[in-house]
């Protein structure tokens, strides 16, 4: 029972253009919804997150939208840069606050110069 | 400024031996959490420790696997009896107290990749 999911593997972008990267969740009783980003051989690292009662969140060049009555939330990189390149993890975290996150699968990113 | 120190960064097992992962959180982080990577896959929760208490361990193997985090020293992921599908990173965090549980804002570490031969 996949509650996060990512349904692209991977995403190709131009160096300044737009990366968006998607993530559907089937739980209504998420309260925040977070993006981690990971290198090869290193762990996540926290990127951004948006909290159930917000639709929108930026920070820099990445914002977080949510649509709660689609039960979508997506990743927009502006402009996109070499070193953007990694693997995004869409995360959602339940009330329980024991820290426990439903991670989906994982997005690749490539963004060529 | 030390990160979340996870050791041993590689392991490799013969089947049926013991595997220990270690885990020193960030300073002033009182919250340890460790997840498993399996190949091609996200990260799945395992278990959520603080000093000397498992808080939830919803996402531990019934079997074999346990973990602790004693009042002095690193937390540890002890895996008994490895089986060949053990193999896997598995990724510890740290977050103060409060911010994870409340935002799910954690700090991991680099990992430690398990491989079962």
């Amino acid at each position: 029972d996949q509650q996060v999911k990512q349904n692209s593997p991977s995403l190709s972008v131009q160096e300044g253009r737009i990366s968006i990267l998607n993530c559907d969740y089937t739980n209504s009783m998420f309260d925040y919804f977070l993006w981690y980003k990971k290198y090869p051989a290193e762990g996540p690292t926290f990127l951004i997150s948006i909290s159930s009662i917000k639709d929108k969140n930026e920070d820099g060049r990445f914002t977080v939208f949510l649509n709660k009555s689609a039960k979508h939330l997506s990743l927009h990189i502006v402009p996109s840069q070499p070193g953007d390149s990694a693997v995004y993890f869409c995360a959602a975290k339940g009330s329980s606050n024991t820290g426990k996150l439903i991670f989906g699968q994982g997005t690749t990113l490539q963004v060529k110069p | 400024n030390a990160g979340v120190m996870q050791n041993p960064r590689h392991l490799v097992r013969r089947r049926g031996q013991e595997a220990r992962l270690r885990c020193s959180p960030m300073k002033g982080h009182s919250h340890v959490y460790w997840y498993r990577q399996l190949p091609e896959e996200g990260l799945k929760f395992m278990v959520y420790l603080q000093k000397e208490n498992i808080i939830d361990e919803s996402g531990m193997p019934k079997e074999r696997f346990s973990a602790e985090f004693p009042k002095e020293g690193p937390s540890i992921l002890r895996i008994q009896q490895v089986v060949r599908g053990d193999s896997a990173a598995y990724f510890c965090a740290s977050s103060p107290p409060g911010t994870g549980g409340n935002t799910g804002e954690l700090f991991f570490g680099e990992g430690s990749r398990l491989t079962v031969l």
